[in-house]
């Protein structure tokens, strides 16, 4: 079965450079969620989107920004980048509407290095 | 501001023997989920327990749920060395799009 795809696996970046992360969901799954994980830390909400709107905003920086496109794959562009921002970065899909209710399915992540 | 924390924080248990790892949160909630990670790779839903259940088992993992304490305690039975992995609980406030609070997790070690 299809599952959540994330390129790329590995990232590394300097400082203030600009990386982009892409995630294609699940087929058929309408709302996609970033989620960053630092060292031996929990996941942290970033931001989600539900049929190409930006549906909610958690922790994300205002140097990020994020999109949904017409064939629901996501973006998530990081700009002046700093070391901090070292960080696993997923993304996850949910089908039904991202209905309450359902399970998230996380794809592999980005392993973001920025030296 | 963190919604689960989870207790403990590290584990290490001999093969065979059982496994529990509890899970506090702030808010109301709509659902727990927990869910699993090996070192450095995504997220793996396990278990999803809605509010207005108390109780649930899905192969060697039983879930509870005690809305009136805020918390949640996950059991793998018959631990197995291939259990090692970080387990995180995640609840779920609002509506879907809102996504999941992830808790610290607990990082279950499995002796052989």
């Amino acid at each position: 079965a299809a599952g959540v795809i994330q390129s790329p696996r590995h990232l590394i970046k300097e400082k203030r450079e600009t990386a982009t992360l892409k995630c294609y969901p699940i087929p058929r799954h309408d709302t996609v969620y970033w989620y960053q994980q630092g060292p031996g830390q929990d996941p942290q909400f970033l931001i989600s989107f539900y049929e190409k709107m930006q549906s909610d905003k958690g922790s994300i920086p205002d140097r990020f920004s994020a999109q949904q496109f017409s064939d629901y794959h996501s973006e998530l562009n990081m700009s002046s980048l700093e070391l901090g921002d070292s960080a696993l970065y997923f993304c996850a899909s949910r089908g039904r509407g991202g209905a309450s209710g359902e399970k998230l399915f996380f794809g592999s992540g980005t392993q973001l290095s920025v030296l | 501001s963190q919604q689960g924390e989870e207790d403990p924080q590290a584990l290490s248990i001999q093969e065979g023997e059982n496994a529990t790892m509890n899970c506090s949160y702030k808010t109301s909630i709509n659902n727990l989920q927990w869910y699993r990670q090996n070192s450095g790779r995504g997220l793996v839903h396990l278990i999803l327990i809605r509010s207005n259940e108390r109780e649930k088992h899905s192969g060697r993992l039983r879930v509870t749920l005690d809305t009136s304490k805020k918390s949640s305690s996950l059991l793998i039975t018959a631990s197995r060395a291939a259990d090692t992995a970080s387990y995180f609980c995640a609840t779920e406030s609002g509506g879907g799009a809102d996504g999941l609070t992830f808790g610290k997790g607990t990082h279950l070690i499995i002796q052989p």
